[in-house]
């Protein structure tokens, strides 16, 4: 069975940094991309960027490009999404997604995490 | 970027009623590469529609999707009271960024 498991809620300041993380278990981690999707308080879904586990491969959008920062370990099977300076506009709550087709970003997230609410708050 | 529109904002129907949901798009969505997911309070989403007419696993058949293009549309046939929640287009057409629609809340009248 797919798993996708995030780590819990997190209250930080702004300007501090933080790295969250999406476990994954059940299948080939390195043969399926694997992305993150913002959703602001009461929002839609924003598409924040893929990586591909296997050569790290990575794809953001331009609206965060520059802003986050996703990376892998594939010795744990984890994905993680990072902020170096968190501003109050980043809290939200934050999916992990995983792509359904096999080394293909060109297949809709058939596996979604459970979410993690970020809090930025002084 | 595509950008994609989904209409209604809001529609307000009874159960076993018929829901339509639209989903526009700015510019052609390749290879008909369109979902539709479905967020309930407090939950992640869910995956229904991929390839913009072919249901996910586990999915009821009261859940359809048709369309190509530009042009997209969910269909529920009778709704069911768990059928009422938020619903989302999202294309994966082209390179990346894959954008979602802005969303249509389906509501209990």
């Amino acid at each position: 069975e797919v798993q996708l498991v995030q780590s819990g809620a997190e209250v930080k300041k702004p300007g501090e940094s933080l790295k969250i993380s999406c476990k994954a278990s059940g299948y080939s981690f390195t043969n399926y991309w694997i992305g993150w999707v913002r959703q602001l308080p009461g929002k839609g879904l924003d598409w924040m960027g893929i990586i591909y586990p296997g050569d790290s491969d990575t794809r953001y959008s331009p609206s965060f490009q520059g802003q986050v920062t996703i990376s892998v370990d594939k010795s744990t099977n984890a994905a993680y999404l990072q902020w170096s300076s968190l501003k109050a506009s980043d809290t939200a709550i934050y999916y992990c997604a995983r792509h359904s087709g096999s080394s293909s970003w060109r297949s809709p997230f058939g596996y979604w995490g459970q979410g993690a609410l970020v809090t930025v708050s002084s | 970027e595509i950008v994609l529109t989904q209409s209604p904002g809001t529609l307000s129907l009874s159960p076993g009623e018929r829901a339509t949901l639209s989903c526009r798009a700015n510019q052609t969505v390749s290879s008909n590469y369109l979902a539709w997911y479905q967020q309930k309070p407090g939950q992640a989403p869910r995956l229904l529609i991929y390839g913009a007419s072919s249901r996910a696993t586990g999915i009821p058949d009261r859940f359809s999707g048709s369309g190509s293009g530009t042009d997209f549309t969910l269909t529920i046939s009778r709704l069911e009271p768990e059928d009422f929640a938020v619903y989302y287009c999202q294309q994966y057409g082209s390179s990346p960024p894959y954008t979602f629609g802005q969303g249509t809340r389906l509501e209990i009248k």
